[in-house]
């Protein structure tokens, strides 16, 4: 158990639907991220927010929207997906405190994401 | 570029017999560096991480892993592997200090022989 929920864990949606992915952390943490892991790639960094606030945007298509309303809480919002899309988003947090020797980053398990 | 190596993508080992995971980096300063493991349909589990001192890093598991600055290397090993053992490794690094950034290697999955 590693203090990172993911709902829902399996997702399938067609292009033109909008669905959201949720990620709650209960660590007490200050950062969180999205990381997207497709087959045969290695795993991507999409999104950090601090304390709430947007940190880095990697290069991310706009059909992606993250909403993080609290510390505890990050959403990704997905409208008008394409069928490449379709990987594993992981949800991960940490606490930042300006020396990477204690920013451990813990995932959660996940939301396996199908675009048809 | 800068990035993360994990040279081998597939490795089979048999039950009981030691296994060793390679992972190489090119950042030119030491970087803070992390393995992972990933069991199938699960998330990424830390089992050690290494930011200064001592080079051997003990995780859990029964896992070790060595930093070799000369080398730029930090390799995953384990003495004797048991078939849960099987999953997918992944070396990151935290490229500077102060990153927030985990830079992630491809993978290496590991199968297991009973």
């Amino acid at each position: 158990e590693t203090g990172v929920t993911q709902t829902p864990r399996h997702l399938v949606m067609g292009m033109t639907n909008k669905k959201s992915l949720k990620c709650e952390q209960h660590l007490g943490h200050n950062a969180m991220y999205w990381y997207k892991q497709s087959a045969k790639k290695p795993l991507e960094l999409m999104f950090v927010y601090n304390f709430k606030e947007q940190t880095e945007n990697n290069s991310v298509p706009s059909r992606f929207s993250p909403e993080c309303p609290n510390s505890s809480h990050l959403f990704l919002h997905l409208h008008t997906l394409q069928p490449e899309d379709s990987a594993l988003y992981l949800c991960a947090s940490s606490m930042p405190t300006g020396h990477s020797s204690t920013d451990t980053q813990y995932f959660g398990p996940g939301t396996r994401l199908t675009v048809l | 570029a800068q990035s993360v190596t994990q040279p081998d993508i597939h490795i089979t080992v048999s039950e009981g017999a030691s296994l060793e995971l390679r992972c190489n980096y090119s950042y030119g300063a030491t970087p803070y560096l992390f393995w992972y493991v990933q069991s199938p349909g699960q998330g990424l589990q830390l089992l050690l991480k290494y930011f200064s001192g001592d080079t051997l890093v003990q995780g859990i598991k029964g896992f070790e892993a060595e930093f070799k600055r000369s080398q730029s290397s930090f390799n995953l090993r384990k003495p004797s592997v048991h078939w849960s053992d099987a999953a997918e490794y992944f070396c990151a690094v935290v490229p500077y200090q102060g990153a927030q950034k985990l830079v992630f290697g491809q993978g290496t999955r590991l199968t297991i022989n009973p």
